[in-house]
């Protein structure tokens, strides 16, 4: 168990439809990571905060928002959700920010769009 | 543009033999090289890192820059090896980890 949490580990909706996903860091960790996995796409990073600050963007949509709050937990909105968007949503953390730093993943949202 | 590419999706090898999982990158500068690996119902987590030319589990991974290759090999495969292992780079103009596309290694008995 890394220590970083995620919820819900499941989430089935519809088309068009608006979801937000959760995740808690590992105590300690100021850095909090989103990242996409999907059969064709694979592995690809979103986007990462730092201490509540935007520090990085990949490949995220508009239709997706993300934010961390004062306690360091963190939330990834998505939005019009279409097909496409159903995916295995990952959450990392680190201790400081920048890829270098070991990134310890949660077990992951199951995003399913019907 | 700047890529890491695992050639194999899928590998198979038998327990006691070598295995090596080729990673290639592509990219003028230097890298930082990872790899992180997924057990079976378990999270994603760093296998490691080729700063720290460390062997983990046995495993070890040399940057070979000339040939822009990071493969991670293992001179004697055992069962607990089988799991999913994502070759991941991080590139000295970027704050993002790129992953690989991934490579299944199935070990059999």
């Amino acid at each position: 168990d890394s220590g970083v949490t995620q919820t819900p580990k499941h989430l089935i909706t519809a088309t068009g439809q608006r979801v937000t996903l959760r995740c808690s860091p590992r105590s300690g960790d100021l850095s909090v990571y989103w990242y996409q996995q999907s059969l064709d796409q694979g592995l690809q990073f979103l986007i990462q905060y730092y201490n509540g600050e935007e520090r990085a963007k990949g490949n995220i949509l508009e239709r997706f928002s993300a934010q961390q709050f004062p306690d360091l937990h963190s939330e990834l909105n998505l939005s019009s959700l279409e097909l496409g968007d159903s995916a295995l949503y990952f959450c990392a953390s680190s201790v400081l920010p920048g890829g270098s730093n070991e990134q310890f993943f949660g077990p992951g949202t199951r995003l399913t769009v019907l | 543009a700047q890529r890491v590419t695992q050639p194999e999706k899928l590998l198979s090898v038998f327990k006691g033999a070598p295995v090596e999982l080729k990673c290639n990158y592509s990219y003028s500068g230097s890298p930082e090289l990872f790899w992180y690996v997924q057990y079976s119902r378990q999270r994603l987590q760093l296998l490691l890192r080729h700063i720290s030319r460390e062997s983990i589990k046995g495993f070890t991974a040399d940057l070979n820059k000339g040939e822009t290759s990071f493969h991670l090999k293992k001179p004697f495969a055992q069962e607990e090896d089988s799991a999913m292992y994502y070759c991941v780079s991080l590139f000295s103009n970027d704050y993002k980890l790129s992953f690989g596309a991934g490579t299944t290694v199935t070990v059999r008995a």
